[in-house]
């Protein structure tokens, strides 16, 4: 069974910093890997899809990479803003798509 | 934004009483999907289904049906509610296969008291 973790579970950083969010998965039999954005209260906002062949792709100050062979996917955020404040969500897809608890970011002014 | 609504946004209802949660896209994909998302599971997959009349089962469907009889609409219902079904249900779309990109409504919020 896919199983999907997000490390940290939540993240405060001052304005400005880059920083670097965690995913990873146990089976690299996967479609591919999707980074979403959730406001509270909110529905999800996909930001980044990465299919299996690919190793990055990159939308603005976003960008993740994926090693599938290793069961693992980065989603880097370049010079932080107050705005990206919100739950980052990683899933894969196989069968069905399979969803991290996400990593709550904070980004203090 | 893809054009995909939920109704109704909020819900609150007794243990034992059907409930149809409704999504409705705009965008003619094949796929639609509903999840729930409870704190500490993420998101998980209750139902999906890749065309008219074509459903199938995915993680948590226990205590859950659904029926899609056109391409824009696809309910979920909770014949009997009981408490552990209150949690937020999304619907999402998707283009073809599984493979493509997701895409998610706003939404629902439901209480089982």
């Amino acid at each position: 069974k896919q199983e999907v973790t997000q490390i940290p579970a939540a993240l405060s950083v001052p304005e400005g910093e880059n920083l670097v969010l965690n995913c990873s998965f146990t089976d690299s039999a996967i479609y591919n890997l999707q980074w979403f954005r959730q406001d509270p209260g909110k529905g999800l906002t996909s930001l980044l899809l990465i299919q299996s062949s690919q190793r990055e792709q990159t939308s603005g100050r976003l960008n993740a990479s994926l090693d599938k062979s290793s069961g693992r996917s980065t989603l880097y955020i370049a010079a932080s803003q107050p705005g990206d404040s919100a739950t980052y969500l990683c899933a894969v897809t196989f069968n069905d798509m399979r969803f991290g608890a996400g990593t709550r970011l904070t980004v203090k002014p | 934004d893809a054009g995909i609504t939920q109704s109704p946004r909020h819900k609150v209802t007794e243990t034992g009483t059907p409930v149809t949660l409704r999504c409705h896209q705009t965008e003619n994909h094949r796929y639609m999907y509903w999840y729930r998302q409870d704190p500490g599971h993420g998101l998980r997959l209750i139902h999906y289904s890749y065309g008219v009349k074509d459903t199938d089962k995915g993680e948590v469907s226990d205590g859950y049906s659904v029926s899609r009889s056109k391409t824009e609409d696809f309910l979920l219902t909770l014949e009997s509610a009981t408490s552990s079904q209150t949690s937020v249900y999304f619907c999402a779309i998707s283009e073809s296969t599984q493979a493509y990109e997701q895409y998610f409504g706003p939404g629902t919020r439901l209480t089982v008291t």
